[in-house]
C-alpha cells in the first residue's frame, strides 16, 4: 500500500526566507507525486506535479520539488517567501496500479511571520 | 483542467438526519473520488465513483453512511446518512479529464459540514 509522511506538522518562517516542505513515500513502484495547497477556507490547489523524467519540477507560486528515489522524497521549496503562502500544504501520492487513488500525507501548515 | 462545482458550501444539520452533496464538473470525467477531511486533519478518502458501476469505498466507510450516485460523466452526489456530531467535517471531490489521470486532480471547495 502507498503512503505518505509529512513529517513537519508546523513550520513558521519570516518573509522573504526561504522554505522547504518535507515529504516522504512508501511505495513499491515509482509513483505519481503531488504537491496542493489549501487556503484557509478554501479547496486545494495543485501545485505542481511529478510523473518521469527531470527530477526537479516547478510549479505555479514559484514553487519547485525534488523527486529524490534514493530517499524516497519529494520535497517542496519556495526561495522567498510571501505573507499570501500562509497555508496548508499536502504532499499526495498516486499510481495507475493503485486505482490511481490518491494517498495524502498529513499536511504542513506553514505560517509566515512579517 | 477539470472546474468542479460543489454545493453545499457549508450546513449545519441536526443529528439522525442526512445531507445529500453534489459535484458537478465541466467536462467528462472517468472517476471522481470523494475525500472527508476531519477537523485539523488531511484528506481521507471515501470512495471512488466510477460511471455506471457502484462506487468502491475504501476501509472504514460503507454504503449505508456514504451512497454515492454517479448517473454520468459530468455529476455525481454524496449522502452522509444518519449523521452524528462525529460526521462533522468537511468533504471534499475530485476528478481529473478522462484520459489524462494522475495529470493532477482537480478538487471542488468543499462542503464543511456540523451536525448538531
Amino acid at each position: 500500500a502507498q503512503s505518505v509522511t509529512q513529517p513537519d506538522i508546523h513550520i513558521t518562517v519570516s518573509e522573504g526566507a526561504s522554505l522547504e516542505l518535507r515529504c516522504n513515500y512508501s511505495y513499491g513502484a515509482t509513483p505519481y507525486l503531488f504537491w496542493y495547497v489549501q487556503s484557509p477556507g478554501q479547496g486545494l490547489q495543485l501545485l505542481l506535479k511529478y510523473f518521469s523524467g527531470d527530477t526537479l519540477v516547478q510549479g505555479i507560486k514559484g514553487f519547485e520539488a525534488e523527486f529524490k528515489r534514493s530517499q524516497s522524497s519529494f520535497n517542496l521549496r519556495k526561495p522567498s517567501v510571501h505573507w499570501s503562502d500562509a497555508a496548508e500544504y499536502f504532499c499526495a501520492v498516486g499510481a495507475r496500479a493503485a486505482g490511481n487513488k490518491l494517498t495524502f500525507g498529513g499536511g504542513t501548515r506553514v505560517l509566515v511571520k512579517p | 483542467s477539470a472546474v468542479i462545482s460543489q454545493k453545499p458550501s457549508r450546513d449545519i444539520c441536526q443529528r439522525g438526519t442526512s445531507l445529500t452533496i453534489q459535484c458537478q464538473v465541466d467536462s467528462q470525467v472517468t472517476m471522481m473520488f470523494w475525500y472527508r477531511q476531519q477537523p485539523g486533519q488531511s484528506l481521507t478518502l471515501i470512495a471512488t465513483a466510477n460511471q455506471g458501476s457502484e462506487a468502491t469505498y475504501e476501509s472504514g466507510f460503507v454504503i449505508d453512511k456514504f451512497p454515492i450516485s454517479r448517473p454520468n460523466l459530468t455529476f455525481s452526489t454524496l449522502t452522509v446518512s444518519n449523521m452524528s456530531p462525529e460526521d462533522s467535517s468537511i468533504y471534499l471531490c475530485s476528478a481529473t479529464p478522462t484520459g489524462k489521470e494522475l495529470y493532477g486532480y482537480t478538487f471542488g471547495s468543499g462542503t464543511r459540514l456540523t451536525v448538531v
